[in-house]
């Protein structure tokens, strides 16, 4: 059964960067892309970015100037950053793993809150 | 902003067949396969249909997906309480280069 285990800071200050990670249990980790998706309170989820075991990366066009998105294939480890945060990138994070376009398993989420 | 169009809510009682509804473009939707999750408050999401029809492990068949030109919908058969959710649907778009979700759908039982 893979899981998805992530971690990071929950509060951050407005210009700050976002930094969270995910390791990747029980499952292959070279055949998929891997993704992190976001819910802000109240709203829908949105698809901020995914990258592959190669390292090619495939951003939201609304986020693509502040995210990057890393791996580490020898931790079975893939990461988030998002720079210059604003109240607005308040949410909670999902790391997930894609399949065939699907996201079929996701991490526990992480709730990261921007505030002054 | 959502590139995939839902209704904000459906509802129905208990047995009842509930239809949701998830319109995009040939961009997305018309070039490409949709994948459905359902989402309760606090917990992560979970995939419900992928490739346009196709049941994820688990999952009831009383959940089902269809698709047709630039248009899909998810049913859900026999209504139960723990249905009582947030359905989204997804795709990749083309011209967006990216994965969009659904403005999503809470559906009350």
């Amino acid at each position: 059964q893979v899981q998805l285990q992530q971690w990071g800071a929950g509060l951050l200050k407005p210009s700050e960067t976002l930094s969270l990670t995910c390791v990747v249990s029980g499952g292959p980790f070279n055949n998929s892309y891997w993704s992190w998706i976001r819910q802000p309170p109240g709203k829908g989820l949105e698809w901020i970015g995914e990258i592959n075991h190669s390292g090619s990366t495939n951003y939201s066009p609304s986020l693509k100037s502040r995210v990057i998105i890393s791996i580490d294939t020898s931790k079975n480890q893939f990461s988030l950053k998002l720079t210059s945060v604003t109240a607005a990138d308040t949410a909670v994070y999902y790391c997930a793993r894609v399949k065939r376009f699907a996201i079929d398993y996701w991490g526990q989420g992480t709730l990261v809150t921007v505030s002054s | 902003q959502s590139v995939l169009t839902q209704p904000p809510s459906a509802s129905g009682t208990p047995g009842q067949r509930v239809t949701i509804s998830c319109s995009g473009s040939s961009s997305n939707i018309g070039s490409n396969t949709v994948n459905w999750y359902q989402h309760l408050p606090g917990t992560a999401p979970k995939l419900l249909i992928y490739s346009n029809n196709q049941r994820h492990s688990g999952v009831p068949d009383r959940f089902s997906g269809s698709k047709s030109g630039t248009s899909a919908s998810l049913a859900i058969s026999g209504l139960q309480s723990e249905d009582e959710a947030d359905y989204y649907c997804a795709a990749w778009d083309d011209s967006l280069n990216g994965y969009v979700f659904g403005t999503g759908t809470e559906v009350s039982v």
